[in-house]
């Protein structure tokens, strides 16, 4: 199985702030990394799919880099709707594993 | 608009079985591969199994193979999931999801809970 691991596992920042999470592969997976919002209580929500593509009704505020082993999400400018935790998913093979998650505090 | 509603959540004891399903609407449910994903309360997502459009190929995380069944009704719009030999560990919000590559609609959840 493809293990994915992200960092940090929890950050603290301010509103306007510029925060960047990464996840990691332990093999490459191409492009097929995706990374979902969950607020507690509430089913995630897709923010990037394909590493770097947006989707729709998604804030340009959120960005997706990356490919092969290493990618990251960045969030331009923290706002307060913002405070969630993140998880990246890697759709190469099944199992289609997630990483631990990144819970982002303002 | 796109609804996803899981049902048949609850209470069982270990060994126990279950079966959840999700009723979809709102998009054209055969042509899409359907997934669940479970989160034990406090924890991470764990996807759990994916479907094909037309049911051909199904995939399962290893520690479900063999205990649990993903199965769909295309003309009932709906998504199943039987699970035997339930154990605690089993226990989780159950989501479903529409897609195999990635999940851009999901469920609210349905809770399993495994205790005696």
């Amino acid at each position: 199985d493809i293990q994915m691991t992200q960092s940090p596992s929890s950050l603290s920042a301010s509103v306007g702030d510029r925060v960047t999470i990464t996840c990691r592969a332990s093999q490459s997976i191409s492009s097929y990394l995706n990374w979902y919002l969950q607020k507690p209580g509430r089913a995630p929500k897709l923010l990037i799919y394909a590493a770097s593509n947006l989707q729709s009704g998604v804030p340009s505020r959120f960005s997706g880099s990356g490919s092969g082993t290493d990618f990251t999400l960045t969030i331009s400018s923290l706002q307060p709707e913002d405070f969630a935790t993140y998880f990246c998913q890697q759709t190469y093979s099944a199992p289609r594993t997630f990483g631990q998650g990144t819970k982002v505090e303002i | 608009e796109v609804h996803l509603v899981e049902s048949g959540g609850g209470l069982v004891q270990p060994g126990g079985s279950l079966r959840l399903s999700c009723a979809a609407s709102g998009f054209t449910f055969s042509s899409y591969w359907m997934t669940w994903v479970r989160q034990a309360p406090g924890k991470g997502l764990e996807w759990v199994a994916n479907i094909k459009q037309d049911g051909s190929e199904k995939y399962y995380v290893d520690s479900v193979k063999g205990r649990f069944t993903i199965s769909r009704d295309n003309a009932k719009n709906s998504m199943y999931l039987q699970m035997n030999s339930l154990r605690g560990e089993d226990t989780a919000v159950y989501y479903c999801a529409k897609g195999g590559w990635y999940f851009d609609y999901w469920g609210q959840g349905t809770l399993v809970t495994v205790s005696s």
